[in-house]
């Protein structure tokens, strides 16, 4: 595809729920990373991929976040009981490789709204 | 841990004057990059500028420049000739240039809204 897509572009759920949101990268990128911006503030960092593994987890909140990308390009990030406090727009980002040099390009994200 | 701020919450600007944003971080690190994003209402950030900081010249990318200060942590976004489509949240961001895959991530500052008046 041309830029990075996210799906869905708004998810409600009532806390307690479970919620999955995914990311499509760039083609060919091989880093993929995960941001969540509340409302009002800027975009905080989650988690950052480097082809199919984890290669720094350590903006995840807790044990309720959980992410994926099992063949190196889609990336799902999975959320268990949810709660009012996850609401955010959730951002998903790709880069070529994981030279620091490379930009990263972002997505639309997906608005949660945890009811 | 790196911090980005923007002391700026909201900015106004008419048309076709000059605007500059502030931006201050905090980093023990001598190797870095900073930049500067926009986020319109579609909210996907789009990269405006980029700074490396072993470089001294101010990046320039047609209307936008930045007035970067290494020894004062101070990086400010100079937009020329505003026009209309520049309204919209404006982000400065910190990234560490070098080490392990920790601290590949971009940190952000809280954003300032812009504002274009016709």
């Amino acid at each position: 595809g041309a830029g990075v897509s996210q799906t869905p572009s708004n998810k409600v759920t009532e806390k307690g729920k479970y919620v999955e949101l995914r990311c499509d990268p760039i083609s060919g990128h091989t880093a993929l990373y995960w941001y969540r911006q509340s409302l009002g503030q800027g975009p905080e960092f989650l988690i950052y991929f480097q082809g199919t593994g984890a290669a720094d987890d350590s903006g995840l909140p807790n044990d309720r976040f959980f992410a994926v990308r099992p063949e190196g390009s889609v990336s799902t990030l999975k959320i268990q009981r949810t709660e009012r406090g996850d609401s955010a727009v959730y951002l998903c980002a790709s880069s070529l490789g994981p030279d620091r040099v490379h930009e990263q390009f972002f997505g639309p994200g997906t608005r949660l709204t945890v009811l | 841990a790196q911090t980005v701020t923007q002391s700026q919450p909201e900015m106004s600007v008419q048309e076709a004057e000059t605007v500059t944003l502030s931006c201050t971080y905090d980093t023990s690190e001598s190797d870095y990059y900073l930049f500067w994003y926009k986020q319109p209402p579609s909210r996907q950030m789009i990269l405006v500028i980029r700074q490396e900081a072993y470089k001294q010249q101010n990046a320039t990318e047609n209307r936008f420049s930045v007035n970067f200060q290494k020894a004062a942590k101070s990086f400010s976004l100079k937009i020329s000739d505003s026009q209309l489509g520049d309204a919209a949240m404006y982000f400065c961001a910190y990234r560490s240039a070098g080490g392990n895959n920790a601290g590949n991530m971009l940190t952000f500052g809280g954003g300032t809204r812009l504002m274009v008046k016709p």
